[in-house]
């Protein structure tokens, strides 16, 4: 399978834990995409590479999220010392350039 | 701002019929793109279509099509035939120049058996 993948799908966590997702775009796209979504409501941006350079970070975004891409390839998302409304589905999507963005089949978040 | 506004929190239509969704945005970007996405219950968001600006005819895949209104920044899909399948949030989504590629807040279709 040649889609956008991510890893894991689903994460149960303790409030105060730290957790990693990591996503694998598309190989030839140079943009990759973090979006969260909550039940009901569309997905919220929160950062988008190009390549492997952060070119945006929502400003809703908490200091306890970090993001990189560091060879321009696969990319990480990091929340430390989670909290309950951290729990949301977690998107990645890439594209080439500013066309469409695929999808991945998103890491669902529990904070416990 | 660069935005994009669904105006349909919810739709109904019975199967087969043709159901149209809205979706307006603001840019003053003059070369762009924007999609329509649909992500089913509790699975993957998708891409249905997508329209570039400097084209005039409007994009068609199967059984959805838009109606791009440039001048009055209108960009509506138009299922017709509906099906089962169909059922789904509908998400417009924009590309102006850098922008970070917001997304409407969605409509969710329902389609009846």
């Amino acid at each position: 399978d040649t889609g956008v993948s991510q890893d894991p799908r689903h994460k149960i966590t303790k409030r105060g834990q730290n957790v990693t997702f990591r996503c694998d775009p598309i190989s030839e796209h140079n943009r990759l995409y973090w979006y969260r979504q909550t039940l009901g409501q569309g997905p919220e941006f929160l950062t988008y590479f190009q390549n492997e350079a952060q070119l945006e970070k929502s400003r809703l975004l908490s200091d306890r999220f970090s993001a990189e891409r560091p060879k321009g390839s696969f990319s990480t998302l990091e929340i430390q010392r989670t909290e309950q409304g951290d729990s949301a589905m977690y998107l990645c999507a890439s594209s080439f350039h500013d066309t469409e963005a695929f999808f991945g089949q998103g890491t669902r978040l529990t904070v416990v | 701002a660069q935005t994009v506004t669904q105006s349909q929190p919810e739709m109904s239509v019975q199967e087969a019929e043709t159901v149209t969704l809205s979706c307006t945005y603001d840019t003053s970007e003059s070369n762009y793109y924007l999609f329509w996405y649909k992500q089913p219950p509790s699975r993957q968001m998708i891409l249905v279509i997508r329209q570039e600006a400097y084209k005039q005819q409007n994009a068609t895949e199967n059984r959805f099509s838009v109606n791009f209104q440039k001048a009055a920044k209108s960009f509506s899909l138009k299922i017709s035939d509906s099906q089962l399948g169909d059922t789904a949030m509908y998400f417009c989504r924009n590309n102006f120049g850098n922008e970070k590629l917001t997304f409407g807040t969605g409509t969710r279709l329902t389609i009846i058996p």
